[in-house]
Order: structure tokens, then C-alpha cells, then sequence
């Protein structure tokens, strides 16, 4: 199967910081990324949807201002979680599509992320 | 409110025997259902899907069964195997296989020797 990988697995910041996670789509081209979020004892839950140059689209009660989206290239997308909270520790899973299809959507390892 | 729902956190086999882990939805929309696997530190990977237009699909030793009118779904996994151990999730989407996924909260699966 295609490779996704993300960068960081895991992340320490302080209160207040920005930290960004990458995506990348190690052996393919991917037309649409996915960001998801899965917090302890739930179901990862998608947070925004990218497509190679354009803007994201974020799913209700998810702040496209906090949550910065790049998918800049189509083997590349970015999620900055800015001024970081101890609310926003959680486990951020990305996938990647080649055509749009859920069979075809490759998951990435997920970045465990702390606050302090 | 959870849509998809796994109510059971953890199953335990013995190898050789069958695996039957449990899915019921709500949204009476969801018309694509998916069963992804998940081996500690990697992402999910996807394992086998079917349409609400069919009542069970079979991939080698994996079969999901589909029940409309009950809105549960079940993966069978015949002779169950050591490598098998992971934590599997269920996904529905509405639209068909171009909706959006929504994740059950997973079951842990272990086969034991």
C-alpha cells in the first residue's frame, strides 16, 4: 500500500506556542488530505479537508484560524496548531487520497501532541 | 451524540477460532461502511468495505455482514490469527465512498497462540 508519513510523532510546547505538523505522501500524488483529531478513549473525528491549492474546509466547531492549513503541494500538507492550549493535547492523524475514493485514503501515523 | 458505535472496547480469540466485532450506526444517511486496522504507532489501514446496497462482502478470511434495519454491522475473521491483534475501527460515510468518514471508537482485538 502508499505511505503516509507525518513529522513529528510527538510534541512537548508550552501554553501559547505554535506547532506545526507535517504530512507527506511518501509514493504518490495526493489530490485531498485529511486532518483529523482523536482525542483519549474517542473516535478520531475529521477536523478539515485540503486540496493542493486552494483552502481548506473545516468542519463544524473547528477554528480555521487556530488550526492553519497548507497542503502546498500534492505530496505535502501542513496543520499549525497556533497559540497551543493544554485543550488542544491530543493525537492528530492526517490521510491522503490519490483519487478521492475512502479505499484509497492512506493514513499517516499520527503526532501525539502535549501541552503544557 | 455518536453516530457509529462500538460498544465493545476489547475482545480477546484464541487462534484458530472466529473474530466477530460489532458496529450499530444511527444516521440513517450512511449508505458506505469500512473496517480499518490499526497496528500500534502506524495509522489505520483499510481493511474491507461494503455498500448499502449489498448484505456482506468477503475478502479471504474477512467478511462484513451488513444488517439495514437493525443499522449494525459486523466483521467475521475466519481462522482468526496472532497477527490479526490490533485495534480495528468501523467508518461510515454517507455519499457513497466520496463522503466523509465517521470513526467508531475501535475495538482492541487479541488472538492468543
Amino acid at each position: 500500500g502508499a505511505v503516509v508519513s507525518q513529522h513529528p510523532s510527538r510534541v512537548i510546547c508550552k501554553s501559547g506556542t505554535s506547532v506545526k505538523i507535517e504530512c507527506r505522501s511518501l509514493d504518490f500524488q495526493a489530490t485531498t488530505m485529511f486532518w483529523y483529531r482523536q482525542f483519549p478513549k474517542q473516535s478520531l473525528m475529521l477536523m478539515a479537508t485540503s486540496n493542493e491549492g486552494s483552502k481548506a474546509t473545516y468542519e463544524q466547531g473547528v477554528e480555521k484560524d487556530k488550526f492553519l492549513i497548507n497542503h502546498a503541494s500534492l505530496t505535502l500538507s501542513t496543520l499549525t496548531v497556533t497559540s497551543a492550549h493544554p485543550e488542544d493535547s491530543s493525537f492528530y492523524i492526517c490521510s491522503a487520497s490519490k483519487d478521492g475514493r475512502k479505499e484509497t485514503q492512506y493514513f499517516g501515523p499520527g503526532t501525539r501532541l502535549l501541552v503544557l | 451524540d455518536q453516530q457509529v458505535k462500538q460498544n465493545s472496547p476489547s475482545l480477546s480469540v484464541q487462534e484458530g477460532r472466529i473474530s466477530i466485532l460489532n458496529c450499530d450506526y444511527t444516521n440513517s444517511m450512511f449508505d458506505y461502511f469500512l473496517w480499518y486496522k490499526k497496528y500500534p504507532a502506524e495509522g489505520p489501514t483499510f481493511l474491507i468495505s461494503i455498500s448499502s446496497i449489498k448484505d456482506k462482502n468477503e475478502d479471504g478470511r474477512f467478511t462484513v455482514f451488513l444488517n439495514k434495519s437493525a443499522k449494525h454491522l459486523s466483521l467475521h475473521i475466519v481462522p482468526s490469527q496472532p497477527g490479526d491483534s490490533a485495534v480495528y475501527f468501523c467508518a461510515a460515510s454517507a455519499r457513497g465512498s466520496q463522503g466523509n468518514l465517521i470513526f467508531g471508537k475501535g475495538t482492541k482485538l487479541s488472538v492468543k497462540p
